[in-house]
């Protein structure tokens, strides 16, 4: 096991492009997590599954943003039409179940030139 | 107004002091308390879960919750300089699991 996998692990596009980010959990973990992390602030929550179901999103999650997670294994965060504004950090956690602490991947570096 | 307040630091400590780190929140529903270390373009790593008040240790890390006074805090014994990161704090309800409120982060230096 290598922990949360996140690929790519920096993305520079333009704006107004569609970018997608994917995230492979602990093997053994059904509860997946998404945050967003812009530089000197804490992780923001974007949203999170328990299995292949999206219990909660964020109102941070605008129609642009999308995530999956089929057959509750690995999970893709796509964002439409970037802006500038979603230049950041995106975080990808793992955990076995409720009452355990996250295991965060390395994130991936998103830059909206 | 934030739901958890986190000093930004920068705090500067020799090597071998006790590093002393606190968060304070306003929503007594938090349950669930953790400590993430965060290096420089890395993901944050889980250090300490704690549930509801009282004290934890392992190893060099103390967590402490008071929820009657809403002020958590974390404690790094012998400190090193490999302990120089950003250290957040992260809290959670019982109803809602999946989203963690966390803290802005304080910046530790451990100087040789």
């Amino acid at each position: 096991d290598t922990g949360v996998s996140q690929d790519p692990r920096h993305k520079i596009t333009k704006r107004g492009q569609n970018v997608t980010f994917r995230c492979d959990p602990i093997s053994e973990h059904n509860r997946l997590y998404w945050y967003r992390q812009t530089l000197g602030q804490g992780p923001e929550f974007l949203t999170y599954f328990q299995n292949e179901a999206q219990l909660e999103k964020s109102r941070l999650l605008s129609d642009r943003f999308s995530a999956e997670r089929p057959k509750g294994s690995f999970s893709t965060l796509e964002i439409q039409r970037t802006e500038q504004g979603d230049s950041a950090m995106y975080l990808c956690a793992s955990s076995p179940g409720q009452a355990y602490g996250y295991t965060f991947g390395s994130g991936t570096r998103l830059t909206v030139v | 107004q934030k739901e958890v307040e986190q000093d930004p630091g920068p705090l500067s400590v020799p090597e071998g002091a006790i590093v002393s780190l606190n968060c304070t929140y306003s929503n007594s529903a938090f349950q669930y308390f953790m400590w993430y270390r965060q290096y420089s373009r890395k993901g944050p790593e889980l250090l300490m879960y704690t549930y509801s008040s009282g004290n934890k240790e392992d190893g060099r890390f103390t967590a402490q919750v008071d929820k009657s006074s809403k002020y958590i805090s974390l404690f790094i014994r012998d400190s090193q300089p490999s302990d120089s990161a950003t250290y957040l704090c992260a809290m959670n309800t019982a109803d809602s699991w999946g989203k963690l409120q966390f803290g802005a982060g304080t910046q530790v230096v451990v100087t040789p």
